[in-house]
């Protein structure tokens, strides 16, 4: 199992320019998470989604969007780029059940807007 | 007041030291703790994880609640150059589910350990 896959690794965007950072699991998860990471400020929470077609705002949804086509993948739509969103962004997927409350995270996408 | 305080350090540390890690939070609807620990450009892993209070060991790390006192600890025993990594808080007032949504991290605490 590859776990939680994130594309790119890092980007740097221009102001204005929109971007997708992708998100793939293959543990069949219904739960998936997009958290962005910003120093000193711990994991917020952007979007989360319970199932295939089903998403839903998280902390801080402003300046992104999300689909959930497939159970498998999860990709954070950036539009309009702003320097506010220069961050490591975190995909992460979790069992449905009651279990331990372990939230499997990708390695992480850091991206620069300049 | 953020509803999890968790200090940033850095913690630089010798190499077989006791090392304790801290939260503070103020909802006292939070039942279900976690520790996660994130090396450098890696995603966050799950540590440990407790329920209500109380203490849980596993191996050279023992975790501590105190909901009297609404402080949750992280002990590391022996402390070894492989612990270095930055230490997250993570707590919730329920579990399963989507809970997701509903943890709150704190901002992770740096943790050197010098061989």
């Amino acid at each position: 199992n590859a776990g939680v896959t994130q594309t790119p690794k890092f980007r740097i965007l221009k102001i204005g320019q929109s971007m997708t950072l992708q998100c793939a699991q293959d543990m069949n998860h219904n739960y998936m998470y997009w958290y962005r990471q910003d120093p000193g400020m711990g994991l917020k929470l952007i979007y989360y989604s319970v199932g295939a077609g089903i998403t839903d705002k998280g902390e801080v949804p402003n300046g992104y969007n999300v689909s959930r086509s497939t159970t498998e993948d999860f990709p954070l739509r950036l539009e309009l780029a702003a320097p506010s969103q220069t961050s490591v962004y975190f995909c992460a997927s979790s069992y449905s059940d009651r279990r331990t409350g372990e939230l499997f995270f990708g390695e992480g996408s850091r991206l620069t807007v300049l | 007041q953020k509803e999890v305080e968790q200090d940033p350090g850095p913690l630089s540390v010798p190499e077989g030291a006791i090392v304790s890690l801290n939260c503070t939070y103020s909802n006292s609807a939070f039942q279900y703790f976690m520790w996660y620990r994130q090396y450098s450009r890696k995603g966050p892993e799950l540590l440990m994880y407790t329920y209500s209070s109380g203490n849980k060991e596993d191996g050279r790390f023992t975790a501590q609640v105190d909901k009297s006192s609404k402080y949750i600890s992280l002990f590391i025993r022996d402390s070894q150059p492989s612990d270095s990594a930055t230490y997250l808080c993570a707590m919730s007032a329920e579990i399963g589910g989507e809970y997701g949504n509903k943890l709150v991290f704190g901002a992770g605490t740096i943790l050197r350990v010098k061989s």
